[in-house]
């Protein structure tokens, strides 16, 4: 099984939707789970960290599911400037990042 | 105020010759990173530093050699450079103080470009 499965997508959707993507992860032992966003030709930057009872910040949701080993990002009524790439991570010294899900939401 | 700083922002070298990037932290992190993200944009840890102290050395050639001279600073050296060594270096920081669950804070990057 690989360290990391993240679909690459690309994700195509209209603004105002409400779209979800997960993350598996195969180190069991890992503690900290976390979303980045990356923009083209920038660096990762933290959209949210993601804790074992699920955590909210405005339009993101973010879950963990220890037992199946996935996280997953839901953004809710999704805004032009939400087209990014979205990264998962996690581990514990060492943080593992997915290949990233291409994200495009359209006028 | 940058937090993780990274120089150059570009560099453009030819095979064979021996370059340095370097990254500076003033967020009073204990533990750096440097990842290389390549064209298909995967992210890979290379090194990490806690403290100044080497605890993660992935299964990268012995051409690239990190350099902590103290916990704000982690310089990447790289010898004899190569086509494949082309992508996008990144330096990250976090605060650990024993404990594995805080976020990254990622430079802005140093693209490498062998010719």
């Amino acid at each position: 099984r690989k360290e990391v499965e993240q679909d690459p997508g690309p994700f195509n959707v209209p603004e105002g939707a409400t779209v979800a993507f997960n993350c598996t992860y195969s180190n069991s032992a890992s503690q900290s789970f976390f979303w980045y966003r990356q923009d083209c030709r920038k660096e990762p930057k933290l959209l949210m960290s993601v804790y074992s009872s699920g955590n909210e910040d405005g339009r993101f949701t973010a879950q963990l599911n220890r037992a199946s080993q996935y996280i997953s990002l839901l953004i809710r009524d999704s805004k032009l400037s939400d087209s990014a790439t979205y990264l998962c991570g996690f581990g514990n010294e060492k943080l593992t990042f997915g290949t990233g899900t291409r994200l495009t939401i359209i006028p | 105020d940058t937090a993780v700083s990274q120089t150059p922002k570009y560099l453009v070298t030819q095979m064979g010759n021996d370059k340095s990037i370097k990254c500076e932290q003033n967020l009073g992190h204990d533990t750096m990173y440097w990842y290389k993200q390549d064209s298909k944009k995967f992210l890979k840890i290379m090194f990490s530093y806690n403290n100044k102290e080497l605890i993660i050395n992935e299964t990268v050639p012995n051409r690239f050699s990190p350099k902590s001279p103290d916990k704000a600073h982690l310089n990447l050296h790289i010898n004899s450079l190569e086509l494949g060594d082309s992508a996008v270096y990144f330096c990250a920081s976090r605060i650990t103080q024993g404990a594995w669950n805080s976020p990254l804070h990622f430079g802005n990057g140093t693209r490498l470009t062998v010719t």
